[in-house]
């Protein structure tokens, strides 16, 4: 079975500041990866995924990711978090099969203007 | 248009009633989930369709039934509503494989008093 975990749970920065979000995931076989953010009373919305070829992908909102497969990790990461960027952020693995997208606990992120 | 709709978008109903989700996605998508969201923010798939076949079914009490009239639709039907059935429930799609993207509809907060 898959799992993913998100080290941290709440994160808040200022204005301006870098932003790095952990994510591990467990899988034995071939996974692909998402980051998801969910503003306040909204739904998920993609931010970027990786499912082959550079492991550092670029997503919406001056967002990236690197995949790293021997560390098992897929950690988020934005040189400069605006106040608009506050929101829970999930990471999410799935197989090949597409079927079973599974999710980390989140992380809340909350940028002070 | 909005790819992925579902209503009721807010539910409040007492314990021991029945009700019913409906969602639609007009993205010709082949696969859709019905993910539940708990009070902590924690995302956990419930069920994945497939061209309105049941392909994942992740330990849910049976008092929960979806049911698909075709690929375009999929909807939650839930018997004896239980307090800690309050949350918010997701419904998705997405292409077949594991390197699609997976869109969510903007969610159904349930409440049971």
């Amino acid at each position: 079975a898959q799992s993913v975990s998100q080290h941290n749970h709440h994160v808040i920065l200022s204005e301006a500041a870098s932003l790095e979000l952990g994510c591990n995931y467990s899988y034995g076989g071939t996974v692909n990866l998402f980051w998801y953010v969910q503003y306040p009373g909204q739904h998920l919305q993609l931010l970027l995924k990786y499912f082959s070829g550079d492991p550092l992908v670029k997503g919406i909102k001056g967002f990236e990711a690197e995949f790293i497969k021997s560390k098992f990790s897929f950690n988020l990461r934005k040189p400069s978090v605006q106040w608009s960027d506050t929101a829970e952020y999930f990471c999410a693995v799935n197989n090949n099969a597409g079927n079973m997208l599974t999710f980390g606990g989140g992380t809340r992120l909350m940028v002070k203007p | 248009d909005t790819a992925v709709s579902q209503t009721p978008k807010y539910l409040v109903t007492q314990m021991g009633n029945d009700k019913s989700i409906k969602c639609e996605q007009n993205l010709g998508h082949d696969t859709m989930y019905w993910y539940k969201q708990d009070s902590k923010k924690f995302l956990k798939i419930m069920f994945s369709y497939n061209n309105k076949e049941l392909i994942i079914n992740e330990t849910v009490p049976n008092r929960f039934s979806p049911k698909s009239p075709d690929k375009a639709h999929l909807n939650l039907h839930i018997n004896s509503l239980e307090l800690g059935d309050s949350a918010v429930y997701f419904c998705a799609s997405s292409q077949a494989g594991g390197e699609n993207t997976i869109y969510f509809g903007e969610g159904s907060w349930l409440t049971v008093v």
